[in-house]
């Protein structure tokens, strides 16, 4: 089946640097969505792409849909103690109601 | 309040008994779903429904069972069958509009069978 692969696995910052994760596919997809996922509790959307090329913030979280449809990009900029957690991406296409997901990138913040 | 609950949010069952989560969403979505989340892993699809009384098996449906009696409720039910079945669950929902693919996700339940 389709597959996602996300870079990195993990990372670990210190607070206040920039972050950047991104997904590639070898399929198109037409909608890119970015979760984060805190332990002990279910993912939460924090963006939603529609359209190629599109970049979308939500207050220090950046993300882009890739110009090919294949990749997407997030970024998060002056980290915090709160990003601690794991962000997946997820891949949709127009007429499937399923989605493909990403491995996950675990992000750890050293204060 | 709209959203999805999940109970209960620890589940421990001895090895060889079926045992069912709840799901329930007030958020008026058609469509439901049921995810696997192992350790260290992403989100594996068991099952997905559209529509009442309809539901289609994902990637890993094997050793699992569900219903779509309400628009409300997708319970799924883990059977002696599944081999592995300590995980964390998660329920989502979504619209059915298009290319709309965005789901919302409940808390999750975590099963542990002993």
């Amino acid at each position: 089946g389709q597959q996602l692969n996300q870079s990195p696995q993990s990372m670990f910052i210190q607070e206040g640097e920039d972050v950047s994760m991104n997904c590639t596919s070898s399929s198109i997809f037409n909608t890119w969505l970015w979760y984060k996922q805190e332990p002990g509790e279910g993912p939460v959307l924090l963006i939603a792409l529609y359209k190629a090329g599109e970049l979308t913030s939500n207050g220090r979280l950046t993300a882009q849909f890739g110009i090919t449809r294949k990749d997407s990009f997030l970024n998060i900029s002056a980290s915090i103690p709160s990003d601690v957690g794991i962000y997946f991406c997820a891949g949709g296409i127009q007429g499937a109601q399923k989605l493909v997901f990403g491995q996950g990138t675990r992000l750890t913040i050293n204060p | 309040d709209g959203g999805i609950t999940q109970s209960p949010k620890y589940l421990f069952r001895k090895e060889g008994q079926n045992v069912t989560l709840s799901c329930e969403q007030n958020l008026n979505h058609d469509a439901m779903y049921w995810y696997r989340q192992d350790p260290g892993q992403g989100l594996r699809l068991i099952y997905y429904s559209q529509i009442v009384n309809d539901f289609q098996k994902g990637d890993i449906a094997e050793g699992y069972s569900v219903s779509r009696e309400k628009k409300e409720s997708f319970p799924l039910t883990v059977t002696s069958a599944q081999k592995n079945p300590t995980a964390f669950y998660l329920c989502a929902s979504s619209i059915v509009q298009g290319a709309y693919n965005e789901q919302f996700f409940g808390p999750g339940t975590r099963l542990t069978v002993l």
